[in-house]
């Protein structure tokens, strides 16, 4: 079984410029997560998609970043304009259940 | 909201001797607990997970337990190797609504040969 997709792995950009990662999650899988993963944390939630809706976007910074999933597959996040603190790995996961299985990630540095 | 507390944030053990990660939550809706092992620079992956009407899960060296009276669940590695050396995140969450997991800010495990 494939899992889940992502890319790019990695992008380093300055600070006020854009950025946009593309997930593709498990087939089958109706939910789709973006989680942010600061350098020694546990990921945080950014937005969650059940099929192409939007179930929780409570922590999603939401003057910079954007999230959508429009046929209800593929899913992109997008920073504009990028902070500095922003640099984190980005885990796109989905889910069909409980359980969450994550993709590698996209390695965003903000200089 | 959720929130998740995780303690220690590292922890070095000698090889073959037992870990314990220890974690405590807030919402008492929530009703699945995972645990994630992350190597560095790799993905979160799930290794073990209990629901909330089990008190206890074993697999192989690797055994979850929970107490929804306090709100605290354990992770709990014997004999442990090497190859056990990386991040352990615990999580909580689907509660009412399906509520999304929180993570915990995970636990550096490094075993000592």
């Amino acid at each position: 079984e494939a899992g889940v997709a992502q890319s790019p792995r990695y992008k380093i950009i300055e600070k006020r410029q854009s950025v946009a990662f593309w997930c593709n999650p498990i087939s089958g899988h109706a939910t789709l997560y973006w989680y942010q993963q600061i350098l020694g944390q546990g990921p945080k939630l950014l937005i969650q998609f059940q099929n192409n809706g939007v179930v929780d976007d409570s922590q999603l910074p939401k003057d910079r970043f954007s999230a959508e999933r429009l046929k209800g597959v593929d899913s992109t996040l997008k920073i504009q304009p990028a902070k500095l603190e922003d640099s984190a790995v980005y885990l796109c996961a989905s889910s069909t259940g409980n359980t969450i299985y994550f993709g590698e990630g996209s390695w965003l540095t903000v200089v | 909201g959720e929130n998740v507390e995780q303690h220690p944030s590292t922890l070095s053990v000698q090889e073959g001797d037992s870990a314990v990660i220890k974690c405590t939550y807030s919402d008492s809706a929530s009703n699945y607990f995972p645990w994630y092992k992350q190597e560095l620079g790799k993905r979160p992956q799930l290794i073990i997970d209990i629901r909330s009407n089990v008190g206890e899960k074993k697999d192989q060296r690797i055994a979850v337990t929970l107490n929804k009276t306090a709100k605290h669940f354990s992770l709990h590695i014997t004999e442990t190797q090497p190859e056990d050396s990386a991040v352990y995140f615990c999580a909580a969450g689907g509660g009412s609504g399906n509520t999304p997991l929180v993570f915990g800010k995970g636990t550096r495990l490094s075993v000592i040969a």
